[in-house]
């Protein structure tokens, strides 16, 4: 089974709120990987996070990996209806040389 | 700017007939990559190849072949499509790692009936 969990699998978000979006593994990660697909599109590379505790951001959006590396964030603060869209987490599983994605949470904008 | 292209936006076949679906990227990237992607699954990884004539199993290599002659192409094969092979097809393409950042293709939506 998937062994990266991602929840919410569906983010409503009203124009101008924060949301936030977590991203789980069952194992310790050397990095996590988050990707963003707009509609009808296909997923985009956004960030890669590879220090325990690390935090990056990129405009509105912060990202945070876990101390234990086995988790990470997203939060997108006053969302626009430009964030539309799904955003995945990827990281390779402790044994592994490939990445396994999480199923996404996909988020829709309330104007 | 990486270019990784897919043959077909769309594609429609029937049972048992083989299918190949093309993957082309422009950056001498040695890693590429065979996903599907079904709602509420996120992306599978099919086959990947990190290098020419190298093939991995991904996570659901049953059904499916790959093909890398060329560094720069990398085909996967639906020997004989069956209508749960109905789905979304993404190429990816890396360096480095494995699990380094990869770029997506635009995507080959197949229907087979």
């Amino acid at each position: 089974g998937q062994q990266v969990m991602q929840i919410p699998q569906y983010q409503h978000v009203q124009e101008g709120e924060d949301f936030t979006t977590y991203c789980n593994s069952s194992t310790t990660l050397s990095n996590i990987q988050w990707y963003k697909q707009r509609p009808g599109g296909h997923p985009v590379f956004l960030i890669q996070l590879v220090k325990s505790g690390e935090v990056k951001k990129q405009k509105r959006l912060t990202f945070q990996f876990g101390e234990a590396k086995k988790n990470s964030s997203l939060h997108i603060t006053a969302t626009q209806t430009t964030d539309v869209g799904t955003y995945f987490c990827a990281g390779p599983l402790s044994t592994d040389y490939k990445l396994s994605f999480g199923a996404g949470t996909t988020v829709t904008v309330r104007a | 700017d990486v270019k990784v292209t897919q043959s077909s936006r769309y594609l429609v076949k029937r049972t048992g007939e083989k299918v190949f679906l093309e993957c082309v990227q422009d950056m001498d990237h040695e890693n590429m990559f065979w996903y599907r992607q079904d709602p509420g699954l996120g992306l599978r990884l099919i086959y990947f190849s990190y290098d020419v004539k190298m093939k991995e199993k991904g996570d659901i290599p049953e059904g499916y072949s790959v093909s890398r002659e060329k560094k720069e192409r990398f085909s996967l094969i639906l020997e004989s499509a069956s209508t749960n092979q109905t789905s979304m097809y993404l190429c990816a393409s890396g360096v480095g790692n494995t699990y380094n950042e990869q770029f997506f293709g635009p995507g080959t939506r197949l229907t087979v009936l």
